[in-house]
Parts: structure tokens; sequence; C-alpha cells
């Protein structure tokens, strides 16, 4: 089983829809977790970190359940660029270990 | 404003080649590393450092191999290349705590033929 695992995707959306995606995690001494961007061939690009109480920036939404080890990120009136790859990302231990990543989820919203 | 540079941003080998990709931060970053991004796979994780003299492994470190004598530069070693390290290569470094955000390089293309 992957340590950081993410819906498969890809989702296809139209403009303005709300959509979630989904990260769960499988190890419980995980500290930090995050959301990244990746746009097409660029390198991935810190979107919002994900905290305990729920944390929201504009559009987006990050959701963290510690005893479910799960993350969710929301994104709600969506635009077409927003179209990229989003990252669930979880800092293990202690603040330098490991970076792991999941997958990735592909969004791309359609006019 | 450099931040991560990574060079060579492409690279062509032929099986059983050594090449080392480098990787340079000017942000003073204690912790480096290196991923590989496969369609797919997302980005793995094959080494990393927490500073200079310390590095470990991570997901995939078969076929690499890394070193840490300054702050600034974490190079990544392929000793005899294969055809399944083709991949784009990432490095990216971040300062302290939980909350530090990671920095990336722009990424090296490489295809072992």
């Amino acid at each position: 089983r992957k340590e950081v695992e993410q819906d498969p995707g890809p989702f296809n959306v139209p403009e303005g829809a709300t959509v979630a995606f989904n990260c769960t995690y499988s190890n419980s001494a995980s500290q930090s977790f995050f959301w990244y961007r990746q746009d097409c061939r660029k390198e991935p690009k810190l979107l919002m970190s994900v905290y305990s109480s729920g944390n929201e920036d504009g559009r987006f939404t990050a959701q963290l359940n510690r005893a479910s080890q799960y993350i969710s990120l929301l994104i709600r009136d969506s635009k077409l660029s927003d179209s990229a790859t989003y990252l669930c990302v979880v800092n293990r231990g202690t603040s330098y270990d490991k970076v792991i990543f999941g997958p990735g989820t592909s969004l791309s919203v359609i006019p | 404003n450099a931040g991560v540079t990574q060079t060579p941003k492409f690279q062509v080998l032929k099986t059983g080649q050594s090449m080392t990709l480098q990787c340079a931060q000017d942000m003073n970053h204690e912790y480096m590393s290196w991923y590989r991004q496969d369609p797919g796979m997302g980005l793995r994780l094959i080494h990393y450092s927490v500073g200079a003299g310390i590095t470990d492994q991570g997901e995939v470190p078969n076929g690499y191999n890394v070193s840490r004598s300054t702050t600034e530069d974490f190079p990544l070693r392929l000793l005899s290349a294969a055809p399944s390290q083709t991949s784009v290569y990432f490095c990216a470094s971040k300062g302290q705590g939980f909350t530090g955000e990671l920095f990336f390089g722009e990424g090296s293309r490489l295809t072992v033929l």
C-alpha cells in the first residue's frame, strides 16, 4: 500500500463547479500536510498547508481528519486556470523527516 | 533570486553510462531532496539530506547515489544508467520546521536509450 493515496481522477468539471479531492495517508506519525499544484511539465508549487482546524484561502478549503488519516481539498467556483494536477503531500515524523507525495489528481475545468 | 537551480535541463544517455544531476540552492536550507516523476506515478522520493554530511534513502533509492558536502549543493549520481531511469527529476529544498514549504527546481528530463 502506498503511504499517500489520492483519488485517481481525472476530474473533468464545468466552469463554476465545486470539486473535492480526497487523500489518505498511512503513517499515523505524520505531522504536517499540504496541497501542491503542478501545471503540465512544470515543477510543483505550494497551494496551501492543511491544519487540523481546517483552513480556507479564497475559493480553496482544506480539511484534515487525523483520526481517519484523511485530507481533503475543496475548490469552489472552478476557473479554467484551476486546471492542473493536485498533489497531496505529507511530512512524516519530525520536521526533518521525509516529505512524501501522493500520485496526484488531475483536474480539467471545461468552458 | 535564483532559489533552486538544477542542471542540466535535458540529457540523453546510453545504457551503462554515468552522469551527475546538479542541484544548488541559495536559501540556506538544511533539507534537500531528489524526486523522480513518471507518468501516473506522482513524485517519488529518491534520496534526501537534512544537512551537510547527512543523507538518507527515500522510496526509490536503487541505482542512485548522493552526497552532501555543502549546505548549498546536493548532486544526484547515476552510476550505470538504465532505461528504467528515464524520467523527470526534481530537486527540492526547504527550511526548518513542519510548515516549511518545499521549493523546487525546474526539473531535469533524462532519457536513457
